[in-house]
């Protein structure tokens, strides 16, 4: 079953304005991972939360941890034109050596 | 940039013939990974490795599999491609060594392989 289902689906903003995105999940976590694909490329590792973080920023980018409802979101503030791309959020399981479970993605548009 | 790689980049063949997609890295991380992903959909992984002589079939069902002699390399190969095999294929690797300021197993991608089957 999906673990990871990203809301919305695609999103199109003037470049400047801040983007968010919504990730949710379904089972215990150890850290969420966001991700960057640039059209027919591979993915980019953004940023990683772990379980007992609440917030964590990088550079432009912000993200948020609600273990409670099993949900992140991420936020791009002043956007460019450059953040066009698809952004997956990805879930490690809390046993040990777990793999990765990526969500459905949200497309960014960035209008320039 | 990473340091991991795929070849080639786009296929295009006939159904019923052999093809091996190739992977490799250069980081010497242990764990490495292919996903399947259909244009504008989710990853889904269908082999992984831990190590060299380990392979693990992923989450989706695949007729496909993959071989790891060699810590850098981890090729994957179909037998007979079929137009159901249409698909991008992505390669990546983690090392379980924790980067500073953070724990946790984060992936490293290849630039993927485009394939189609006619």
């Amino acid at each position: 079953s999906q673990q990871g289902e990203e809301d919305p689906q695609a999103l199109s903003i003037q470049e400047g304005e801040n983007a968010t995105m919504n990730c949710s999940y379904k089972t215990s976590i150890n850290n969420l991972q966001w991700y960057r694909q640039n059209s027919g490329r591979g993915l980019v590792h953004l940023i990683l939360i772990r379980s007992n973080e609440r917030e964590k920023h990088s550079g432009r980018l912000r993200v948020t941890l609600d273990t409670s409802k099993k949900s992140s979101s991420l936020l791009i503030t002043a956007s460019r034109a450059a953040d066009t791309a698809s952004y997956f959020c990805a879930t490690e399981g809390d046993f040990g050596n777990e793999k990765l479970t990526f969500g459905t993605g949200t497309r960014l548009t960035i209008i320039p | 940039e990473a340091d991991i790689y795929q070849t080639p980049r786009y296929l295009v063949i006939g159904t019923g013939k052999k093809i091996t997609l190739e992977c490799s890295q250069t980081m010497g991380h242990d764990k490495m990974y292919w996903y399947q992903q259909d244009p504008g959909m989710e990853l889904h992984l269908i082999h992984y490795s831990y190590g060299v002589n380990s392979t693990e079939k992923g989450d989706l069902s695949s007729e496909s599999t993959v071989s790891r002699i060699r810590t850098e390399h981890f090729p994957l190969t179909l037998e007979s491609a079929r137009p159901s095999h249409t698909s991008q294929y992505l390669c990546a690797s983690s090392d379980p060594v924790r980067l500073a300021g953070a724990e946790g197993d984060t992936q490293y991608f290849g630039p993927g392989t485009r394939l189609t089957v006619l």
